[in-house]
């Protein structure tokens, strides 16, 4: 299954599946990036974060790729197990020194399917 | 061994009262965070403090005053709560600006 950007709040797929969630984000000069998984009654959880001289990264059964110049982070679950039922955020740094913060994206539902 | 612990976990107080969260992490970090969540899962930044110094100040009303007594805590203090102060509010920390560790949250109910 795959998410186009964020106008889909939610993205159902079958257990077994590869996961695709899609983040648009707003500022060419982000130069970090993150995956947070939230679980239900729990805080954001790290999953992976890329740099923006990077365009790919890879984790355990995640990767993440980041287009630069559509400004396009994705992230790709590889087996989506009924535990990856979450809500997904991406997030971006903006590199302003002692200022710096992560701006985060609107939230996208995963559901799998049994 | 919990990383970053808030407490409490549920808040439930009235329109105009004044309440705080507490907020400890022990991973040594030296950026401390909160943030909002609203009702649709919207996170944004509120404050952030590094060395137990005011770093960010997100336009929030000046009835959230954050205190940071040590770098490992940082509270939260809210004055003459309101019905749109409902929302859950997390802490976070970080060495850098960039993995930060949240807590589990807290649900605060204005009625």
């Amino acid at each position: 299954g795959e998410n186009v950007g964020l106008h889909l709040p939610t993205l159902s797929v079958q257990e077994g599946d590869n996961s695709i969630i899609n983040c648009a984000y707003s500022n060419s000069a982000s130069d970090y990036f993150i995956w947070y998984k939230q679980e239900s009654g729990k805080g954001p959880q790290f999953i992976i974060d890329i740099r923006s001289n990077m365009d790919k990264r890879q984790g355990q059964r995640v990767t993440v790729l980041l287009n630069k110049t559509v400004k396009h982070l994705s992230l790709q679950i590889a087996a989506t197990q009924p535990g990856d039922s979450a809500v997904y955020f991406c997030a971006e740094n903006i590199n302003t020194g002692a200022n710096s913060k992560l701006t985060f994206g609107k939230g996208i539902t995963l559901s799998v399917r049994p | 061994d919990t990383a970053v612990s808030q407490t409490p976990k549920y808040l439930v107080t009235q329109m105009g009262n004044d309440k705080s969260i507490k907020c400890e992490q022990n991973l040594g970090h030296d950026t401390m965070y909160w943030y909002k969540q609203d009702s649709k899962k919207f996170l944004k930044i509120m404050f952030s403090y590094n060395n137990k110094e005011l770093i960010i100040n997100e336009t929030v009303p000046n009835r959230f005053s954050p205190k940071s007594p040590d770098k490992a805590h940082l509270n939260l203090h809210i004055n003459s709560l309101e019905l749109g102060d409902s929302a859950v509010y997390f802490c976070a920390s970080s060495h850098t600006i960039g993995e930060q560790y949240f807590g589990p949250g807290t649900r605060l109910t204005v009625t």
